[in-house]
């Protein structure tokens, strides 16, 4: 089945360390795009590619990174310097930066 | 900020109509009006979109009123299943230009009860 598939389902990050976020699509889409949701919240925009190899900052980029080296896959990193990590996390697809935008299931980060 | 507003809360019979109102008074004559719903801990689910004329699909129906300063999502018949938050979204889709990301405000939350 073509689909977004977000890994890990849940994960924990100690103080001052980086984790990666995966996101793989199989739907031959090419915009990604992270999110975040705080608790009670919309979502917001992290970072967002039209492209491979070409990605732009969304509203809150601080404290994160990204990657863009193959149409499939656009891993997510919450970097130490991101204070609050602690959100659900949403990655989506589209077959243009125009189209409709569909979601994975979303990694929930929480700090030890 | 969001360019819609929706009641924080509505409740609805199983079985009946479910009426979701959504306010987007500021809304341009290139934007269109996208609705999505997120039941708990799940990424959102893309429901139906519209520009001017109404629309129907398997899941929904979309109303939007001729001056197209508001908008109607219908669920025909709520089942228990329906029970989410549902999001009202305005944005423009021409091809080129729009860097395309949603922006989500608070949504609606739908509780339908048996």
């Amino acid at each position: 089945d073509g689909g977004i598939t977000q890994s890990p389902k849940y994960l924990f990050r100690k103080e001052g360390q980086n984790v990666t976020l995966s996101c793989e699509q199989n739907l031959n889409h090419d915009a990604m795009y992270w999110y975040r949701q705080d608790p009670g919240q919309g979502l917001r925009l992290i970072y967002y590619s039209q492209i491979v190899n070409d990605f732009q900052k969304g509203d809150i980029a601080e404290g994160y990174s990204v990657s863009r080296e193959k149409k499939e896959s656009f891993p997510l990193t919450v970097t130490s310097a991101q204070k609050n990590p602690t959100a659900f996390y949403l990655c989506a697809s589209s077959t243009t930066p125009q189209g409709i935008q569909y979601f994975g299931a979303g990694t929930r980060l929480s700090v030890l | 900020d969001a360019k819609t507003t929706q009641p924080p809360s509505m409740d609805c019979a199983e079985g009946r109509a479910a009426n979701l109102p959504c306010n987007h008074s500021t809304i341009s004559g290139n934007e269109y009006v996208y609705w999505y719903r997120q039941i708990h801990s799940q990424g959102p689910q893309y429901i139906i979109h519209g520009l001017k004329n109404n629309e129907t699909n398997e899941m929904a129906s979309l109303i939007i009123t001729e001056d197209r300063k508001s908008s109607t999502l219908i669920l025909p018949h709520a089942t228990l299943r329906d029970t989410a938050v549902y999001y009202c979204i305005v944005r423009v889709a021409p091809y080129g230009g729009s860097q395309g990301n949603l922006i989500f405000g608070k949504g609606t939350k739908l509780s339908v009860k048996p």
